[in-house]
């Protein structure tokens, strides 16, 4: 079955610096990626939406030159958190939808990628 | 290889009836489980969990059970409302570090 990964799937950083979180497709290719954010009571916030070509669609909130997307290409999309502080550290996950079912909402997700800012 | 799976893309319940949601799972180290319901454009928002202590939780009109033997989880909506309808993941974990999401049961609770 399909799987989507995410690398690193922990990173501690010092507060100012940046750190990429990698998402990748490994089987199947995703024209469209999501990324989340997850809260203390567990549901996930979206953040974006990434689609491959062109620039990514930021939700309501979040800060575009903050969380810098990228999709380069059609199994790569990531996520560049910039001058990290600690209200950032988090759990983020990214998902990929289905690539037949453009219109549908089923997705893979990966694993998620926990961020600690010191 | 998808560790948790959701064979059933779909599921059309009619209102008032017992809507049940079916997630399966590969690694024998999960031991939190979870239940997520997503709107379109949203994303998914916690529902309800399950610890690999325990067979039932309940809360309210949902209630998950967990087979460990059989490495399988449901989700039982009872009854079903119209407002259901979403697309539900299932989800789980060990350590709490990373999670493993179902690819998704879209339902739809017709009135």
């Amino acid at each position: 079955g399909a799987v989507v990964s995410q690398h690193p799937s922990r990173v501690i950083c010092k507060s100012g610096t940046s750190v990429k979180i990698e998402c990748r497709s490994l089987d199947f290719q995703a024209t469209t990626m999501f990324w989340y954010r997850q809260f203390p009571k567990k549901s996930l916030m979206l953040m974006a939406t990434s689609n491959e070509g062109s620039k990514a669609t930021y939700e309501q909130g979040v800060e575009k030159d903050k969380f810098l997307i990228n999709h380069a290409s059609l199994t790569l999309s990531t996520l560049t958190v910039t001058s990290a502080h600690p209200e950032d550290s988090s759990f983020y996950i990214c998902s990929a939808r289905f690539p037949e079912a453009q219109d549908s909402e089923t997705q893979y997700f990966g694993p998620g990628t926990r961020l600690l800012v010191l | 290889d998808q560790q948790v799976k959701q064979n059933s893309p779909s599921l059309s319940v009619q209102e008032g009836r017992i809507s049940i949601l079916n997630c399966d799972y590969t690694n024998s180290m999960f031991d939190y489980f979870l239940w997520y319901k997503k709107y379109p454009a949203e994303g998914p928002t916690f529902l309800i969990s399950i610890s690999s202590i325990k067979d039932k939780n309940e809360d309210g009109r949902f209630t998950v059970f967990l087979n460990k033997s059989a490495k399988h989880l449901s989700l039982h909506i009872v009854p079903s409302q119209p407002g259901d309808s979403a697309v539900y993941f299932c989800a789980a974990t060990f350590t709490g570090n990373q999670f493993y999401f179902g690819t998704g049961t879209s339902l739809t609770v017709i009135p």
